[in-house]
């Protein structure tokens, strides 16, 4: 069975970049497309975008400017980066798996919360 | 973008009783791209229904999804303790995908 985890700093300071990594377990990364999300604190969720294991990637136009999906497949892994990051980028971020470009998001990992502050 | 209005934003309702979620979208989508999650607190979001009316693997079958076009509904037949919680809709049809701000169901 497929499970998602994600890793990464807890805490970055203003204007720095935000790095997080999610494992896949369970399963190979070269299939299915692979997406990230985020909740802020009382709010609802926003997909920053995904990565499919050719390479190929979709990202939201409201982030593009900011963010890299990246994956590693000798590690089974991809990432997430979020440059220039503010108070407004302080999240829970989660990892998830498309079974193709247009499917909903049936595995998730648990979620990382990551605060924004100096 | 695609946006996507939830209604009502708060559900006080009982064990044992239904539940109606209802989920606008600005503009038509395709039905086999509307999906259903679930999220309790503390808990990442569970996937309940996709294509707007098919229950993903384990989900119980209180649980039914409907709708076309712009207007989409999740009932919750019988509330059970582990279904207060807070439900999102989700639109993949265009890109960026997005979500609904979400319904919260809560105890009365």
């Amino acid at each position: 069975q497929v499970q998602l985890q994600e890793s990464g700093p807890g805490l970055v300071k203003p204007s720095e970049t935000l790095s997080l990594t999610c494992t896949v377990s369970g399963g190979s990364i070269s299939s299915s497309y692979w997406s990230w999300i985020r909740r802020p604190p009382g709010k609802g969720l926003e997909w920053f975008g995904f990565i499919y294991y050719s390479g190929n990637t979709n990202y939201n136009p409201s982030l593009r400017s900011r963010v890299t999906i990246s994956l590693d497949m000798s590690k089974n892994q991809f990432s997430l980066k979020l440059t220039s990051v503010t108070a407004a980028d302080t999240a829970v971020y989660y990892c998830a798996r498309g079974m193709s470009a247009f499917s909903a998001f049936d595995i998730w990992g648990q979620g990382a919360m990551v605060t924004v502050s100096s | 973008e695609i946006v996507l209005t939830q209604s009502p934003g708060t559900l006080s309702l009982s064990p044992g009783e239904r539940a109606t979620l209802s989920c606008r979208a600005s503009q038509s989508i395709s039905s086999s791209y509307l999906a259903w999650f679930q999220q309790r607190p503390g808990q990442a979001p569970r996937l309940l229904i996709y294509g707007a009316s098919t229950r993903a693997t384990g989900v119980p079958d209180r649980f039914s999804g409907s709708g076309s076009g712009t207007d989409f509904t999740l009932t919750i037949s019988r509330l059970e303790p582990e279904d207060f919680a807070v439900y999102y809709c989700h639109q993949s049809n265009y890109s960026p995908r997005t979500f609904g701000q979400g319904t919260k169901v809560e105890i009365k």
